[in-house]
């Protein structure tokens, strides 16, 4: 079965430092990975994705995330975190025959100044 | 393109009302997903449909739920009668993705709508 997991409901990192939000997976074959970021009141928001190509993927507002077939992870990073990127971010999977995405609970990152 | 929009924004409803949470998704998009996010529960996939036609709706939790697709453009959600537990936020969401082979470039992503905030007293 196919499954996520964000080990950490909650992330604290004082501002201009390096953030790093943690998303393992569970999926039969080759998986496609995203991000997605939630702020307040409002729904989400796609961030990145990984399909195939470069392990190392980047994304909107300056985020990044690499793909570790190794170790199924796709973390996702920002060199340095703004007080904006405060929100809540979603890691999720799918195969490459189903369009149907499974998501991680969520991990509320609150950047401090 | 505007979207995928969700009417209401927000709703308050008194406990035994039916309720209908509409959406428009994308245009173009085949998929079309309807989620429910609470504090304690996360976020839940209720029903998605594939042109139109519902594919799964394993996660709709009672018979008071139901959604519906008559057309490319246009979901709704009911719960009838309403509860004050079924209080949440549900998004529907949009996706160009389709069970067939994978077209290099396109965004296999989901595109979420603002949500609608439902109260029930």
């Amino acid at each position: 079965a196919q499954s996520v997991a964000q080990p950490e409901d909650q992330v604290n990192v004082a501002e201009g430092n390096p953030l790093t939000v943690k998303c393992t997976y569970s999926v039969s074959g080759n998986p496609y990975l995203f991000w997605y970021v939630q702020y307040p009141n409002r729904g989400l928001q796609f961030l990145l994705k990984y399909i195939t190509g470069d392990n190392l993927v980047k994304g909107s507002y300056g985020f990044e995330a690499e793909f570790n077939k190794s170790q199924t992870s796709f973390h996702l990073k920002k060199p340095s975190a703004l007080v904006s990127d405060s929100a809540l971010y979603f890691c999720a999977v799918s195969r490459q025959s189903n369009y149907q995405l499974i998501w991680g609970a969520g991990t509320k990152l609150i950047i401090k100044p | 393109d505007a979207g995928v929009i969700q009417s209401p924004r927000h709703e308050v409803t008194e406990m035994g009302q039916e309720v209908t949470l509409r959406c428009k998704p994308i245009s173009g998009h085949n998929s079309l997903f309807w989620y429910r996010q609470t504090m304690m529960r996360g976020l839940e996939l209720l029903i998605y449909f594939n042109n139109n036609v519902p594919i799964d709706d394993s996660g709709m939790p009672e018979d008071r739920f139901s959604a519906k697709m008559p057309n490319a453009s246009f979901s709704t959600l009911k719960i009838q009668p309403s509860e004050p537990r079924d209080s949440a936020v549900y998004f529907c969401a949009s996706s160009g993705r389709t069970t067939s082979l994978v077209v290099q470039g396109e965004n296999y992503g989901y595109t979420f709508g603002s949500g609608t905030r439902l109260t029930v007293v």
